[in-house]
């Protein structure tokens, strides 16, 4: 089964702190995915990337930076974090299509105070 | 873009009554469509998916319906159980890299 392994699963962050989020994945997929999950929202697609040293912009890119050193490992930065950053993130890695399987990882609560 | 909406938002059924839940899409090109189930603490998990050739699929007690002239894709679960219990997100790709999720659907299922 394909793995992938989110880290930290809760943060605690101050107003105007630096955060980031580290995904890894052992499936080999070139597709990395980072969403954040609100009530009413449901998932929204912050960044993804297609392969190592890629990032691309998702819907939702403001206040957020990626960056995806390796095929494994996709993170997600947020250099200035705000309260409406208050979120569950979620990291998922697919194949070379959207028309394949996402696999997800179980989430990071982030809470900025 | 492509929008999606689900309804409903919470849904409450008993233990072996069928539950059904809906989305809607705007794109008429939208090829790839999708299920995923998540559970309590963790991330969504792929229940079924189906292409733009597909009217039905049936697996396991979950049914996929797609109507492409009305734009509306549901999902049935019959005879639900109380396992069955999570958040159900539908999730449509208009042919790009990404997956345009759904708003969820809270399921209770009652013993």
């Amino acid at each position: 089964e394909a793995a992938v392994t989110q880290s930290p699963r809760n943060k605690v962050a101050v107003t105007g702190g630096k955060v980031t989020l580290s995904c890894n994945q052992t499936n080999n997929h070139n597709n990395m995915y980072w969403y954040r999950q609100d009530t009413g929202h449901g998932l929204r697609l912050i960044h993804y990337s297609y392969g190592a040293g890629s990032t691309e912009k998702g819907d939702i890119p403001d206040g957020y930076k990626a960056s995806r050193p390796s095929q494994e490992n996709f993170s997600l930065i947020l250099e200035l974090a705000t309260p409406s950053q208050t979120s569950v993130y979620f990291c998922a890695s697919g194949g070379q299509t959207s028309n394949e399987r996402l696999f997800f990882g179980h989430g990071t609560k982030l809470s900025v105070l | 873009g492509e929008q999606v909406e689900q309804r409903p938002p919470h849904l409450s059924v008993r233990e072996g009554d069928s539950a059904i839940i809906i989305c809607t899409y705007t794109d008429s090109a939208t090829a790839y469509f999708s299920w995923y189930k998540q559970e309590a603490g963790a991330g969504l998990q792929l229940l079924m998916s189906v292409l733009s050739n597909v009217d039905r699929k049936e697996e396991q007690g979950l049914t996929v319906l797609l109507n492409k002239k009305d734009k509306r894709l549901s999902l049935n679960l019959t005879a639900a159980h109380p396992g069955d219990s999570a958040v159900y997100f539908c999730a449509v790709s208009p042919g790009s890299w990404q997956l345009i999720f759904g708003s969820g659907t809270q399921l209770t299922v009652m013993p």
